[in-house]
């Protein structure tokens, strides 16, 4: 069966330090993978997608970005964090079908101070 | 384009009380439906799709939704509500043309279910 491993779960860090979220993904092959960020524990924001080693899009222009070095791993960074990157961020997976459901990983709460 | 209303930031209902949680969306070609839930601090689950076929579909713990093309809409809906239903949902859309499989999600619909 397909996991989604995301990490670390709560994060507190000074604005102007570096960031790494890290997602994994097990059980399938060349997944499509996102980077949400839900603000207040509400509606869900796209912030990157991939749909294959090395491509990544944006759907946002922010402080953030994405890598996919290895076909099952998504890795959302930021060289200086920001205030308003609090939140909380969500990886997902879904096959390259169109009628299939996106699986989510348990999320990381971060906050910026 | 493609969106989703999910009209209703709260729902209140109590235990043993059916509960209708309510979804409308636009999207280019056919649609693809979904009603994921979210528990505190958690990510998101899975709960039911529309693809295609019956109208009426099922899902997990006892969920079910009616997608209405006409209305463009697709309502959530529960024959008896318990307290650990208690939860956010989102609905989200898909369509035909959607790159990347990338879905839409609403803003979400708190639902409290009082004992």
């Amino acid at each position: 069966s397909q996991t989604i491993h995301q990490w670390p779960a709560t994060l507190v860090q000074p604005v102007g330090s570096p960031l790494s979220l890290e997602c994994t993904v097990e059980g399938t092959s060349n997944p499509n993978l996102y980077w949400y960020r839900q603000a207040a524990g509400r509606g869900l924001q796209l912030l990157f997608y991939s749909v294959g080693i090395g491509q990544i899009s944006s759907e946002v222009p922010q402080n953030l970005s994405a890598s996919r070095p290895q076909d099952r791993q998504f890795i959302l960074s930021s060289k200086k964090l920001l205030l308003s990157d609090s939140g909380f961020y969500l990886c997902a997976w879904s096959s390259g079908l169109m009628n299939t459901e996106a699986f989510f990983g348990q999320g990381t709460r971060l906050t910026v101070v | 384009a493609q969106s989703v209303a999910q009209p209703e930031d709260q729902v209140n209902v109590a235990e043993g009380n059916p509960l209708t949680v309510k979804c409308t969306y636009s999207v280019s070609g056919n649609p693809y439906l979904f009603w994921y839930v979210q528990y505190p601090n958690r990510g998101l689950q899975f709960l039911l799709k529309y693809i295609t076929g019956d109208n009426l579909v099922k899902g997990s713990y006892g969920f079910e939704a009616e997608f209405n093309k006409s209305q463009t809409s697709f309502h959530l809906k529960k024959p008896s509500a318990l307290v650990s239903d208690s939860a956010l949902y989102f609905c989200a859309v898909r369509g035909d043309y959607t790159n990347a499989g990338k879905s839409t999600f609403g803003d979400g619909t708190t639902l409290t279910v009082k004992p």
